[in-house]
C-alpha cells in the first residue's frame, strides 16, 4: 500500500474498556503523528514520533492515553479505560526525513472513530 | 501560542463557479508553512496546497490557488471552476519552521464545510 493505513476504521468500545489503535506509516517515514479529531472540529495534536522516540507528548489529554512505536514504524495507540469524552475520529500521519528546509508534509491515514458507549 | 481562525463555519456555491475560503492566524514566528487541507466525508485528510511563509509569491495547484498576506496573517483559498467533487470540509492549517525547532505538529482550525451544488 503506499499510503498510510489505520486499523481498525470504527471502533465501539463500553465505557471502561482498553482500546488500541494501530498505524502503518509510509515505508520509510521517520515521523509519525497522533491527532484526534472531534465531531464538527478539526484535528487536535496528541504526540509524535521520530523513529522510536517519542519527542512530543504535550497534546495527551491524560495518562489514560499512551501511544507507542517500538520499532520505528508501526505504532499504537492505547486508551486505558475509556470515557464517552474520548470518542472521536483518530487520525494519524507520517512524514518524509527531515528536510533542510523544514515544513515536512504529513500524510494522513483514513483515521479511526471510537465511540464509547 | 499559534491559532488558526476560519470564520466560515458552511458556505454553498454552484458547480463551475469561483469560491474563496478565509482563513486568518496568529503566530509570533518569521518563518513558517501554512497548509489547506481538504476532507471529505471518508474522513481522508488530503494536502490541497502549501505555502512557504519565506515565498512572496501565492502558491497555486490547477484550479486551487491561495492569496497569503503575511502582514495581515491572512491566507485564504480560491477554488476556481468549482466541481462536485470539490464538496468536503476545508481545514486551513499551521506549521512552525520545523529547520530549527522540533515543534512539528501542526495546528489547524476549526474547518469550512463546503458544499457544491449541481
Amino acid at each position: 500500500g503506499a499510503g498510510v493505513s489505520q486499523s481498525p476504521r470504527y471502533k465501539v468500545a463500553k465505557r471502561g474498556q482498553d482500546v488500541a489503535l494501530r498505524c502503518d506509516p509510509i515505508s520509510g517515514h521517520v515521523s509519525l503523528f497522533w491527532y484526534q479529531q472531534a465531531l464538527g472540529q478539526g484535528p487536535e495534536f496528541l504526540t509524535y514520533f521520530q523513529n522510536e522516540a517519542q519527542l512530543d507528548k504535550s497534546g495527551l489529554p491524560s495518562d489514560r492515553f499512551f501511544a507507542e512505536r517500538p520499532e520505528g514504524s508501526v505504532s499504537t495507540l492505547k486508551i486505558q479505560r475509556t470515557q464517552q469524552e474520548d470518542s472521536a475520529v483518530y487520525l494519524c500521519a507520517s512524514s518524509f526525513p527531515r528536510l533542510a528546509g523544514g515544513g515536512d508534509t504529513q500524510y494522513f491515514g483514513p483515521g479511526t472513530r471510537l465511540t464509547v458507549l | 501560542a499559534q491559532t488558526v481562525t476560519q470564520s466560515q463555519p458552511e458556505m454553498s456555491v454552484q458547480e463551475a463557479e469561483t469560491v474563496t475560503l478565509s482563513c486568518t492566524y496568529d503566530t509570533s514566528e518569521n518563518n513558517y508553512y501554512l497548509f489547506w487541507y481538504k476532507q471529505p466525508p471518508s474522513r481522508q485528510m488530503i494536502l490541497v496546497i502549501r505555502q512557504e511563509a519565506y515565498k512572496q509569491q501565492n502558491a497555486t495547484e490547477n484550479r486551487f490557488s491561495v492569496n497569503f498576506q503575511k502582514a495581515a496573517k491572512s491566507f485564504s483559498l480560491k477554488i476556481s471552476d468549482s466541481q462536485l467533487g470539490d464538496t468536503a470540509m476545508y481545514f486551513c492549517a499551521f506549521m512552525k519552521d520545523t529547520a530549527r525547532s522540533r515543534d512539528d505538529k501542526i495546528i489547524f482550525g476549526k474547518g469550512t464545510r463546503l458544499h457544491i451544488l449541481p
